[in-house]
């Protein structure tokens, strides 16, 4: 079945600093989405990217998804305290795009030291 | 708007019972999906459900079950509870059904100890 990647598992920073996390999926995917999850809390929805090379920005936070739609990232410039959490990358299979299940990746968990 | 109401938030039960979780997903949601969380192995998809029908189920035993009611809130259940399944268990909600492209609203979740 599909698998979906992400490295690394745990990112430590220092406040300023900035912050890459990466999906991989072992198909080619019709859409990925990403997630944040604060400790102790749930996954909230953060962005969908579509297209082939699409690039989206939130902020400090830049989202891009190859153009062979096998892979994505998340970079956060200058992190903040605020920015800790776990983040999640999700897509479905492109084969099985009626199965509606989102697969999720193991995560990305970002600790900030001030 | 009222967000996704998981209950209860935390249970606790011992090998061998049976356990069941309750979500109520944002109003005008009709499609609700079940995730298992564990330190170890991420978010695992258990189950969808839409208009009162399971649509997809992922890679569980069948110890673990659910349904949906007409109003769409959903139940989940797991029968002779094994400590492998102490976990955190996540409902997400969508407008619609999801192809993998719609926008997830998650519970707070349940967390499971079995001892």
């Amino acid at each position: 079945g599909q698998q979906v990647m992400q490295i690394p598992q745990y990112q430590h920073v220092q406040e300023g600093e900035d912050f890459t996390t990466y999906c991989n999926s072992s198909t080619t995917l019709s859409n990925i989405q990403w997630y944040k999850q604060r400790p102790g809390g749930h996954p909230v929805f953060l962005i969908q990217l579509v297209k082939s090379g699409e690039v989206k920005k939130q902020k400090r936070l830049t989202f891009q998804f190859g153009e062979a739609k096998k892979n994505s990232s998340l970079h956060i410039t200058a992190t903040q305290t605020t920015d800790v959490g776990t983040y999640f990358c999700a897509g479905p299979e492109t084969l099985n795009t009626n199965a509606g299940k989102s697969t999720f990746g193991d995560g990305t968990t970002l600790t900030v030291k001030p | 708007k009222a967000g996704v109401t998981q209950t209860p938030r935390y249970l606790i039960k011992t090998r061998g019972q049976q356990v069941t979780l309750s979500c109520s997903p944002i109003s005008g949601h009709r499609s609700v999906s079940w995730y298992q969380q564990t330190p170890g192995q991420g978010l695992q998809f258990l189950f969808e459900y839409f208009s009162e029908t399971q649509r997809n189920k992922g890679n569980f035993p069948g110890r673990f079950s659910g349904r949906q009611f007409s109003n769409s809130r959903s139940e989940m259940n797991v029968s002779t509870l094994e400590l492998g399944d102490s976990a955190l268990y996540l409902c997400a909600s969508s407008r619609n059904m999801g192809r993998g492209n719609e926008k997830l609203f998650f519970g707070s979740g349940t967390q499971l100890s079995v001892l």
